[in-house]
């Protein structure tokens, strides 16, 4: 069975900082994609960046970015200039190709102080 | 971006009433639908999958004959809690997906409180 870890329950940090939200998984599959989603007070679930597996390149979307290490089974986030409303729930999941299941984290709580 | 919404966002209801949650998908034919539950402060518990036209395919310890979902066109899926009662109060969230799309495409949330 496939898990998904995020050791990290809170973070804090200041605005405009830089930080890094770590994840790390456990699977045999060799074809997958890794997702980490923003859940901020509102309670909506919005895709923050996907990365394929197969990919050796690093997804990036504006100020976020991932480090992807596939021997490492490990998938990190981090956010560049963090502002405000990057206050949020992050979860890391886990898709195998072919699948439907989502694998969830059980979370980081971000909070970005002023 | 494809679009999922969710009706009501928020409901109240006595014990022993059945209540009826809808999930739509506003701009894209959803083949398949989740229903999650998520506790304050956790992470999403996927309760049942949908494909349209299908039975539910229910997560173990979840009571398919309380959490009734049907999935009966491309753009709806329900949840109805039967018979509820206070521990069935929680925040329940739909997500979507359809031919050629990767992601799941998630709805605001219903929060249920049974008193």
């Amino acid at each position: 069975a496939q898990t998904v870890t995020q050791s990290q329950p809170e973070m804090s940090v200041q605005e405009a900082e830089t930080v890094t939200l770590s994840c790390t998984y456990d699977t045999s599959e060799s074809n997958y994609y890794l997702f980490w989603y923003k859940q901020p007070p509102s309670r909506q679930m919005i895709l923050v960046i996907r990365q394929e597996a197969y990919k050796q390149q690093n997804a990036t979307e504006n100020r976020f970015s991932v480090n992807f290490q596939k021997a490492a089974k490990s998938f990190s986030l981090k956010i560049s200039d963090s502002q405000l409303g990057d206050t949020a729930m992050y979860f890391c999941a886990f898709l195998i190709q072919g699948a439907q299941k989502l694998v969830f984290g059980q979370g980081t709580r971000l909070t970005i102080n002023p | 971006g494809a679009v999922v919404s969710q009706h009501p966002s928020w409901v109240i209801c006595k014990s022993g009433t059945s209540v009826k949650i809808e999930c739509r998908s506003l701009d894209f034919q959803a083949t398949t639908m989740f229903w999650y539950r998520q506790f304050p402060k956790q992470s999403l518990m996927l309760m049942a999958t949908s494909n349209e036209g299908s039975k539910a395919t229910y997560e173990q310890g979840v009571e398919k004959d309380k959490f009734l979902i049907n999935h009966a066109s491309l753009t709806l899926s329900t949840l109805t809690v039967t018979s509820a009662h206070p521990e069935d109060s929680s925040f329940y969230i739909c997500s979507a997906t359809g031919q050629g799309l990767l992601e799941q495409y998630f709805g605001p949330g219903t929060r249920l409180t049974v008193t």
